[in-house]
């Protein structure tokens, strides 16, 4: 079946402290996979996403990799900022129909 | 341009009532879904309806929950005789449909419902 793991939280880092949120997928096919970030009193927005074995996902100074080898799409950034703080469920999408798939969501909290 | 509009923003209710959540998903996405969210967990599937295709139901989680797309556009998620385990935020996405396999959903801001 299709599934996505992600690390639990809550993580907890000072202001421009190196974050790693690891992700990992189970799928048929050749899905898409996603990163979207939850702020606080908000939506889901998407973050960045990557269609195809090792294209890398980039937006805010985030960055992820498709790690086709390892099934791996994991979320870094290199100095992260109180205005991170959010929760970020990692998805993939099929390569065929419609039914998205969510991680649990990690809760970051960055404080200064 | 419009995003996924959800309304009520909030609502809250005396167990044992309907209630009904509206969502209008972006012009042109024929995929519409439906989640919901309690606090601290994550994403639960409900529901999704793809153009004019019998919808995916296998998240209802019970039969007192139902929805509908009228025209492929707005959708409502109706909830009859709530219950307390029924608070939650219920969130509704679209996207593109079939042809565009690595299209992201596209939430709105979610409904936020509250039984007392």
């Amino acid at each position: 079946g299709n599934s996505v793991t992600q690390m639990e939280g809550p993580v907890t880092l000072s202001e421009e402290a190196f974050l790693t949120i690891n992700c990992t997928y189970t799928a048929t096919g050749y899905p898409s996979l996603f990163w979207y970030v939850q702020y606080p009193g908000e939506g889901l927005q998407l973050l960045l996403k990557a269609t195809k074995a090792d294209d890398k996902g980039s937006n805010k100074g985030f960055e992820a990799t498709y790690r086709k080898e390892t099934t791996s799409f994991h979320l870094e950034k290199g100095s992260v900022q109180v205005s991170d703080s959010a929760v970020y469920f990692c998805a993939l999408r099929k390569g065929t129909g419609n039914q998205f798939y969510f991680g649990t969501g990690t809760s970051l909290t960055v404080i200064p | 341009g419009a995003g996924v509009s959800q309304s009520p923003s909030n609502k809250v209710t005396e167990k044992g009532k309907d209630v009904e959540l509206r969502c209008d998903p972006i012009s042109g996405h024929t995929a519409l879904y439906w989640y919901r969210q309690s606090l601290g967990q994550g994403l639960e599937f409900l529901i999704y309806f793809q153009g004019n295709s019998a919808p995916d139901k296998s998240g209802l989680p019970s039969d007192r929950f139902s929805a509908e797309r009228t025209g492929g556009s707005v959708s409502t998620l109706t909830i009859q005789r709530t219950q307390q385990e029924d608070s939650a935020v219920y969130l509704c996405a679209s996207s593109l449909g079939n042809t565009a396999s690595n299209q992201p959903q596209h939430f709105g801001d979610g409904t936020r419902l509250s039984i007392l």
